[in-house]
């Protein structure tokens, strides 16, 4: 089954500072791999995804993530955090085509202090 | 738009009653999904439906849980009798069924359920 792996719980930065919350996958096929964040008490939204194509992707709020298939590892990136990123990020994973149930990662807190 | 809509945000309810969360995905979207979140597992998906149509319920976790969809824009997941660990923030997501699209799934604020 396909799945991802958060290995931080926590991620702390300081403002201004590169920002890095890393995630690998185990799919036995093509993956789709996704970026989602959770501000307190809302729902998810959506970052960014790779499907196809260039390996660095470029998503909301200056956010981007580099797949690499050699390493099975998608990690999201930022060159300059800021105080209001802090939140929960989840990656999440799909076999597409033949499967539309997004599995997510357990999460990463991250905290980034002014 | 006013985005996927859940009600209610928090419900409280004692062990054994029936607890019914409501979602109103975003117009035209055809993908609904309903999603568990806690602690211990993290987000789990319960069950989604395509068209109204129920395509995957295997995440359910036991016949007390059953989810409808009576039609496009209106959705529910009932949980009968509900236990203590049943409690958990449910979210309802949906999405829209085009090319490249169709994975990006918006989420509404979630409903915190805690059974006492």
């Amino acid at each position: 089954a396909q799945s991802v792996a958060q290995p931080e719980d926590q991620v702390n930065v300081a403002e201004g500072n590169p920002l890095t919350v890393k995630c690998t996958y185990s799919v036995s096929g093509n993956p789709y791999l996704f970026w989602y964040v959770q501000y307190p008490n809302r729902g998810l939204q959506f970052l960014l995804k790779y499907i196809t194509g260039d390996n660095l992707v470029k998503g909301s709020y200056g956010f981007e993530a580099e797949f690499n298939k050699s390493q099975t590892s998608f990690h999201l990136k930022k060159p300059s955090a800021l105080v209001s990123d802090s939140a929960l990020y989840f990656c999440a994973v799909i076999l597409y085509p033949n499967d539309y149930k997004l599995s997510f990662g357990a999460g990463t807190t991250v905290t980034v202090r002014a | 738009d006013a985005g996927v809509i859940q009600s209610p945000r928090h419900e409280v309810t004692e062990m054994g009653q029936e607890v019914t969360l409501r979602c109103k995905p975003i117009s035209g979207h055809d993908y609904l999904f309903w999603y568990r979140q806690t602690m211990m597992r993290g987000l789990e998906l319960l069950i989604y439906f395509n068209n109204n149509v129920p395509i995957d319920d295997s995440g359910m976790p036991e016949d007390r849980f059953s989810a409808k969809m009576p039609n496009a824009s209106f959705s529910t997941l009932k949980i009968q009798p509900s236990e203590p660990r049943d409690s958990a923030v449910y979210f309802c997501a949906s999405s829209f069924l085009a090319l490249g699209a169709r994975e990006k799934l918006f989420f509404g604020s979630g409903t915190q359920l805690s059974v006492l």
